[in-house]
């Protein structure tokens, strides 16, 4: 069964403070590994889209990897702004999006 | 570019109504759209996928006579949730696919329905 499991489920951060964010994946046939970024009450907003091992994408603050069974969101000296859910999902051929119930990142000033 | 518009962002309706959720996408079109329910602290599940001018095709356990969902032009994609209880309170978003660039799948702002 397809599965998508983020870790940890919640994370407090000092501002500064980097860390990673997990997203572990068993799917057959991937094609392509989603990072989003969801405040309260707002649909997701798209990060980084990564297709195959060993890509990594940056934006901001924000990096993302990929391996084969999973990949890392890694977040550099955060700032309170970035408090908010992200969102892990996986695309397999001809299907939308699986997620992942996301990691709630709270940063303190 | 590439924006999803969903309205209501929030709606509140006596058990036993009906509510229409719209998403319309602004600048691109959508061929095809899919419809995600969320609870609070969970992931976005899956309800069903539309394609533009042909039915729907629903995820397993979720009822198509309760859900409808029509897409009957490349911008526009409705949801009514059809004689709706508490239990279907819930946050509702909905998605497009934007061609093959990166930006993959571009959500809208969601719906949070509540039944009283």
């Amino acid at each position: 069964e397809d599965q998508v499991t983020q870790s940890p489920e919640a994370l407090r951060l000092q501002e500064g403070e980097s860390s990673s964010l997990n997203c572990s994946y068993t799917v057959s046939g991937l094609r392509g590994l989603f990072w989003y970024r969801q405040d309260p009450g707002k649909g997701p907003e798209f990060l980084f889209t990564l297709y195959s091992a060993g890509e990594e994408k940056e934006k901001e603050r924000l990096k993302a990897t990929l391996t084969k069974k999973e990949s890392f969101l890694h977040i550099t000296a955060p700032k309170p702004e970035d408090s908010a859910t992200y969102l892990c999902a996986v695309r397999k051929a001809g299907t939308a999006l699986i997620f992942g119930k996301g990691t709630t990142l709270s940063v303190s000033s | 570019g590439a924006v999803v518009s969903q309205h209501p962002s929030w709606v509140i309706c006596k058990s036993g109504t009906s509510v229409k959720i719209e998403c319309r996408s602004l600048d691109f079109q959508a061929t095809t759209m899919f419809w995600y329910r969320q609870f609070p602290k969970q992931s976005l599940m899956l309800m069903a996928t539309s394609n533009e001018g042909s039915k729907a095709t629903y995820e397993q356990g979720v009822e198509k006579d309760k859900f409808l969902i029509n897409h009957a032009s490349l911008t526009l994609s409705t949801l009514t949730v059809t004689s709706a209880h508490p239990e279907d309170s819930s946050f509702y978003i909905c998605s497009a696919r934007v061609g093959v660039s990166n930006y993959g799948y571009t959500f809208g702002s969601g719906t949070r329905l509540t039944v009283v």
